[in-house]
């Protein structure tokens, strides 16, 4: 049974910081996807990441994916209000994605 | 209009009701899927679909079932709905096509209260 587990569950961080959000994962794997979700909405894809070493980045969000270690992060830099949203890895595995716990982050002014 | 359509958004059942959610998308993908979500607990898979005639339980498919009428349509169905089945269900669409990038595509989910 593959089991996907992110941390921190719970993360409130002051704009301008930066933090790491992690996806640990328990089986092989060389795609990982990142999604995001908005208080009452529904998911939507940030990054996917189909290889060892795959790098990500979009405005202040970099993804990064090590499949020998498996493990992906996904990086704040300067954080802003706007990017408060729960977060969630998900690992392919034969075409079914299994889904972490989710880091809901909250940005404080 | 949404890619991929959820109907109902919400709704409010009683125990041992038998009750439909359904799933409609414009998206012309073959895999769908459908999820539930727990606080907490993250997404989890209950079925998922191929094509039309190919259906696969997930890891908590125990109380539901599924139905593909169309390569378009995907529908979830608790039999006899109990409390502990009280959840956002999701349904999501992959497009085999592209295989190195099967991201999901999520309906704007379904908010199902079993009193």
């Amino acid at each position: 049974e593959l089991k996907v587990e992110q941390n921190p569950l719970f993360l409130s961080m002051q704009e301008g910081k930066n933090y790491t959000i992690y996806c640990n994962y328990s089986t092989t794997s060389d795609r990982l996807y990142w999604y995001r979700q908005d208080p009452g909405k529904s998911l939507e894809s940030l990054f996917v990441l189909l290889s060892n070493g795959a790098v990500k980045q979009e405005g202040r969000l970099m993804a990064s994916l090590d499949t020998k270690a498996r493990l992906s992060t996904l990086h704040i830099t300067a954080a802003v209000h706007d990017l408060s949203a729960t977060y969630f890895c998900a690992v392919d595995l034969g075409n079914q994605f299994y889904f972490g716990t989710g880091t809901s982050l909250t940005v404080i002014p | 209009d949404a890619d991929v359509t959820q109907t109902p958004r919400n709704r409010i059942t009683k125990t041992g009701k038998r009750i439909m959610l359904e799933c409609s998308q414009t998206k012309g993908h073959d895999r769908m899927y459908w999820y539930r979500q727990d606080p907490g607990l993250g997404l989890q898979l209950i079925y998922y679909s191929f094509d039309v005639k190919d259906i696969n339980k997930g890891e908590i498919s125990d109380g539901y079932s599924v139905s593909r009428q169309a390569q378009a349509k995907f529908s979830l169905s608790l039999e006899s709905a109990i409390p502990n089945q009280t959840a956002l269900y999701f349904c999501a669409t992959s497009d085999l096509r592209v295989s190195a990038n099967e991201k999901l595509f999520f309906g704007s989910g379904t908010q199902l209260s079993v009193l």
